[in-house]
């Protein structure tokens, strides 16, 4: 079975700073691991994904995320944040191809990023 | 660019009446998700399509939702009766090769 929390429902920061929004998971295979994106009235969109290439992922708008198997996290960065980035965020899981579960996404209860002047 | 649609974007309706909300996946993908999105609740999925067999619809109220894939291209999701209850965004979202999902821009229902 797979697992997400987001440590944190609300994060802000200040314009031009560090964004940083934590993500650990639980998962009894070689996981998938993914964060979207949620603005205001819209649907979920894929910021990046982890498929077993690469531990550090680059995805769109400036951000990257890192796989550490050892402390099971997958935090989501940017190393400076613009008004635009304002949002909701979901990490989520996937177990691939195992058992019945096939192609299914385990989110995250989301993290909500407020950027300031 | 490739998307998934969702008709309609809007829909407002009285009690114990039928919803229809109606989704085309990306051409070729094989799996196809329905969820509803809530403040109280988030994001809860309600059923799952593969090569447009159902999968898994344990998220759903069997009473009066159902959801169907009759072809490749056109995914529904029926609400009979609605209830003030079932008020939400409902996404569909489609699946890709390494199990990433594309969404939908959503239903926003209203049930009065």
């Amino acid at each position: 079975a797979q697992s997400v929390t987001q440590l944190g429902s609300h994060v802000s920061v200040s314009e031009g700073a560090l964004v940083l929004l934590r993500c650990n998971y639980s998962s009894s295979v070689p996981p998938y691991l993914f964060w979207y994106v949620q603005y205001p009235n819209q649907g979920l969109q894929l910021l990046l994904k982890y498929t077993s290439a690469a531990t550090l992922v680059k995805g769109i708008n400036g951000f990257e995320a890192e796989f550490k198997k050892s402390e099971t996290s997958f935090h989501l960065t940017k190393p400076s944040a613009h008004m635009s980035d304002a949002a909701e965020y979901f990490c989520a899981v996937s177990a691939g191809a195992g058992g019945t579960s096939y192609g299914k996404l385990t989110f995250g209860q989301g993290t909500i990023l407020t950027v300031h002047p | 660019d490739a998307r998934v649609t969702q008709t309609p974007r809007h829909k407002v309706t009285e009690m114990g009446q039928e919803v229809t909300m109606r989704c085309q996946p990306i051409l070729g993908h094989n799996t196809v998700f329905w969820y509803r999105q809530t403040m109280m609740q988030g994001l809860e999925l309600l059923a799952y399509f593969r090569n447009r067999a159902p999968l898994d619809d344990s998220g759903m109220p069997k009473d009066r939702f159902s959801a169907e894939m009759p072809d490749a291209t056109l995914a529904t999701l029926k609400i009979q009766p609605s209830e003030p209850r079932d008020s939400a965004v409902y996404f569909c979202a489609s699946g890709g090769r390494n199990y990433e999902q594309y969404f939908g821009p959503g239903t926003r229902l209203t049930v009065t």
